[in-house]
């Protein structure tokens, strides 16, 4: 199994510009999350979705944020525009059932200047 | 707002000793209790479930949960180098976790 597999790594961006992170979550999970990042804030949750279907999207920050799983193996977050209090890493991470711990993906480092 | 909150740390324990690691929620209908290791630059990773108060040992490490007294902790036994990392305390109420911003540990050799 190849794990939540998210692209890209590292993503440097000018303040303005739209940002799209991908994750490709462990086939046969049905929950998918969104959760960033920082020093000062530790883990957020975004928002995450059940059988592809958003559940709770209250930790999106604002309307710049938007999320979208168009099938069951393929989930975007999209910033637009991005702003530098967006620098983050942001993970996605899969799950079973929702009753299990979650796997994450190895995260986007996401640098707006 | 359901919260978890951990000592940020850094907690300093030399190699061969007993790591203590504490946690407590605020959702007192919480079910599902979670340790992640974060090793820096790195994702989290699951090192340990609870779900029913007690203790549960795997390996070195051993949970404890008092849903009583709404307080999690994990101890790590015979502490190596390695062990050094970010532990993270999540706690699931309803269907998402929620995460505790992480003690740092640091093993002294």
């Amino acid at each position: 199994d190849a794990g939540v597999i998210q692209s890209p790594r590292h993503e440097v961006t000018e303040m303005g510009q739209e940002v799209t992170l991908r994750c490709k979550p462990i086939s046969g999970h049905d929950y998918l999350f969104w959760y960033r990042q920082t020093m000062m804030r530790g883990l957020e949750l975004l928002i995450y979705f059940n059988n592809n279907v958003p559940i709770d999207d209250s930790g999106m920050p604002e309307d710049r944020f938007s999320a979208k799983m168009p099938n069951a193996s393929f989930s975007t977050l999209k910033i637009q525009p991005s702003e530098p209090r967006d620098s983050a890493v942001y993970f996605c991470a899969s799950s079973l059932q929702g009753s299990y711990g979650y796997t994450f993906g190895s995260g986007t480092r996401l640098t707006v200047v | 707002q359901k919260e978890v909150e951990q000592n940020s740390g850094p907690l300093s324990v030399p190699e061969g000793a007993i790591a203590s690691l504490n946690c407590t929620y605020s959702d007192r209908g919480s079910q599902s209790f979670f340790w992640y290791r974060q090793y820096s630059g790195k994702s989290p990773e699951l090192i340990m479930s609870i779900y029913s108060n007690g203790d549960k040992e795997d390996g070195r490490f051993t949970a404890q949960l008092n849903k009583a007294s709404q307080y999690v902790s994990l101890l790590i036994r015979d502490s190596q180098p390695s062990d050094s990392a970010t532990y993270l305390c999540a706690v699931k109420g309803d269907d998402k976790i929620i995460f505790g911003k992480g003690t740092r540990l640091h093993i002294l050799p």
